[in-house]
């Protein structure tokens, strides 16, 4: 089954630090997400991105999160300066269609470490 | 209101019996989808099963399977014959249409489920 990847598996920066996580999404999908899961909490939806563009973002995407595909394979998720709350796992995901019926594929994650 | 509510914190099952984790939604869209998200301790996220809002038939895959009540907006799901592998933390979630163009999911607060020998 094809699958979305995620690098890097873990990363551990000090607060006030860039970061950028990297996805490969399943290469015939167009619509791509970022999600964020406090430890121990509910998985929270962070930004859309289709068409080169924010689709819907919430509450929590603000002006220190961007997202990018540099190049046609690659999502990035930036945070430009880290806080200690943006300690997290933080999850891309792909659809092909973007339909209520099509199934999101999830990465493996990163897990963030802001100290 | 919560869009995805998830009563059940834990539960335990007895390894080879079946059990139900609850699921209720709210959503004054008519077309959307419900799925369900394992995650093992390792913390991958892993697809289940779906059901769309349209669908007559309840969904199975295996020995998941998804006792949908429209009406009643609950989308619970049903493992039967639990295995050990099965402890995990579960999570609904649903996908609207009326959200935009590229639908996000919202996710409950999920369940643990442990299995015992």
């Amino acid at each position: 089954e094809p699958e979305v990847t995620q690098t890097p598996s873990h990363q551990v920066t000090q607060m006030g630090q860039e970061v950028i996580l990297r996805c490969v999404p399943i290469s015939n999908h167009l619509y791509f997400y970022w999600y964020r899961q406090i430890l121990g909490q509910k998985v929270e939806f962070l930004v859309s991105f289709y068409n080169n563009e924010i689709s819907e973002k919430s509450e929590i995407f603000d002006d220190q999160f961007s997202v990018e595909r540099p190049d046609g394979s690659n999502f990035t998720l930036k945070i430009r300066s880290t806080k200690l709350e943006d300690s997290a796992m933080y999850f891309c995901a792909s659809t092909q269609d973007g339909s209520d019926r099509d199934r999101q594929f999830f990465g493996p994650g990163t897990r963030l470490t802001v100290l | 209101a919560q869009k995805i509510t998830q009563t059940q914190p834990g539960m335990f099952v007895q390894e080879k019996e079946a059990v139900t984790l609850d699921c209720t939604y709210d959503t004054s869209d008519p077309s959307y989808g419900l799925f369900w998200y394992k995650q093992p301790s390792s913390g991958e996220m892993i697809f289940l099963i779906y059901q769309g809002s349209y669908d007559q038939q309840n969904a199975t895959e295996g020995r998941y399977s998804l006792n949908f009540q429209k009406a009643r907006k609950s989308a619970n799901l049903v493992i039967s014959a639990s295995q050990l592998g099965d402890s995990a933390m579960y999570f609904c979630a649903m996908r609207e249409t009326n959200t935009g163009t590229a639908s996000k999911l919202t996710f409950g607060t999920g369940t643990r489920l442990q299995v015992t020998l």
